[in-house]
């Protein structure tokens, strides 16, 4: 199974680009990373995900390396209420089905 | 709109008293999950049914149980709960299991307190 290291936590300006990078160096060519975010005392929230294409939505863009062992989450325009914990996760199959790994994630911090 | 719903959002019980949570969904969606997260720590899955299919992860106590009457309802049941066992218990859905499918959509969470 595929693992994700990511900061511990990040900061960022209210209005400026808010970029949260994410390794998972032993992805397998199948496998798809996905992200999720967590506001405090809110459940987790589905962002975006992608197999190896640039994927953007109304919410966040997806940068994926070429050659697949890192990414980047960019929310373009970072605003308070985007404060919270950021999951990459990449897909894995469990013994009984398919569970989210989420991992420790990254507690973004957007400042006034 | 549609959404999960879990009820009640704060459950507390006593030490040994059986609880039950409860989790609808007007997603019409396949797959229903029940994830465990104690304070500051990610979620962890339990268990999830597909359609009536009931899938345990292996590291699941067996003091957890759960129940899927229909589409729209799944509830999580612990037989005897220890204060360990006070966390925020998640509930989620997906269309499926497959890629393109299994995008999850989480509810608020119940958060059980075991006095």
């Amino acid at each position: 199974d595929a693992k994700t290291t990511q900061p511990t936590s990040m900061d960022c300006a209210e209005g400026r680009a808010a970029n949260l990078p994410c390794n998972h160096s032993t992805i397998s060519g199948n496998e798809y990373v996905y992200w999720y975010r967590q506001i405090h005392s809110q459940g987790p929230q589905y962002i975006i995900h992608g197999l190896k294409n640039n994927e953007t939505n109304e919410m966040a863009s997806l940068i994926i390396t070429e050659d697949r062992k890192s990414s980047t989450l960019i929310l373009p325009h970072a605003t308070l209420r985007d404060t919270a914990v950021y999951y990459c996760i990449v897909r894995v199959a469990s013994n009984s089905g398919y569970a989210l790994n989420f991992g420790k994630g990254t507690s973004l911090l957007v400042t006034p | 709109d549609a959404m999960v719903i879990q009820n009640p959002r704060y459950q507390v019980t006593q030490f040994g008293k059986p609880v039950t949570l409860s989790c609808s969904q007007t997603l019409n969606h396949n797959v229903m999950y029940w994830y465990q997260q104690k304070s500051s720590q990610a979620p962890k899955l339990l268990f999830h049914y597909y359609d009536k299919d009931f899938n345990n992860e292996a590291d699941t106590p067996d003091n957890f149980q759960s129940r899927r009457p229909n589409t729209s309802f799944c509830f999580l049941d612990i037989r005897s709960p220890g204060l360990g066992d006070a966390a925020m218990y998640l509930c989620a859905t997906s269309r499926g299991l497959e890629v393109g499918e299994e995008t999850q959509y989480f509810g608020p969470g119940t958060r059980l307190l075991v006095l």
